[in-house]
């Protein structure tokens, strides 16, 4: 079945340092992907989606490309701040179905050290 | 604009005691609704979805049940807890079909501790 593998870290970086969390998925179909962010003790919220292959989806200075042939959508970011410390979940949507089939990665906890 | 609210927040019970975790959403008509669990250090795994009123699916077998009594109005219930069901819960929901198909928008989140 469709599933998405995700770098689980814990990540531990600097202040103004260079992100990339990895992620990659497997899928029969042509999925939608999508990066969510978990503040602590808060619910999921959507932080960017891209729909086809090379689509770039960015938002908060995030940004993550669509690419069918390594089947990654690998989320960076050029200077994180400490208000970035989060867990990211990488995740696809089989829109084959009836229902928004969501799949999530694992989760990396980020960490920004001032 | 649409909202998400589930409750309580904060949740402590010993096994074997019942369950009830409420999930409603304002300002959209025949969401779909869904409940994940998220156990501590792991992922997100889907427990239950609904299309519609008195339509529940289950993804994971368990000693949880779901109900949707209303359009915008999704319960979690158990008879009898158990230590293994400790977690935090997610209600979200979602149009499926719409522009925004595949995202889904999650509640705030209710952490369940069973001792």
């Amino acid at each position: 079945g469709d599933s998405v593998t995700q770098m689980e870290g814990p990540v531990t970086l600097s202040e103004e340092a260079f992100l990339t969390i990895n992620c990659t998925y497997t899928a029969t179909g042509y999925p939608s992907l999508f990066w969510y962010v978990q503040y602590p003790g808060e619910g999921l919220q959507l932080l960017l989606k891209a729909t086809k292959a090379d689509d770039k989806g960015s938002n908060k200075g995030f940004e993550a490309t669509y690419r069918k042939e390594t089947t990654s959508f690998h989320l960076e970011k050029g200077s994180v701040q400490v208000s970035d410390s989060a867990v990211y979940f990488c995740a696809l949507s089989d829109i084959r179905t009836s229902y928004d089939k969501v799949i999530f990665g694992p989760g990396t906890s980020l960490s920004v050290i001032p | 604009s649409q909202t998400i609210h589930q409750w309580p927040a904060t949740l402590v019970q010993p096994v074997g005691s019942p369950l009830s975790l409420e999930c409603t959403v304002e300002g959209t008509s025949n969401p779909n609704l869904y409940w994940y669990r998220q156990a501590a250090g792991r992922g997100l795994q889907l427990l239950f979805y609904s299309v519609g009123i008195g339509q529940i699916s289950s993804e994971v077998p368990q000693n949880l049940s779901a109900s949707r009594p209303q359009d915008r109005q999704f319960i979690l219930s158990s008879k009898k807890l158990l230590l293994s069901d400790s977690g935090f819960y997610l209600c979200a929901w979602s149009v499926w079909g719409s522009t925004y198909a595949g995202e889904l928008f999650f509640g705030e989140g209710s952490r369940l501790t069973v001792l």
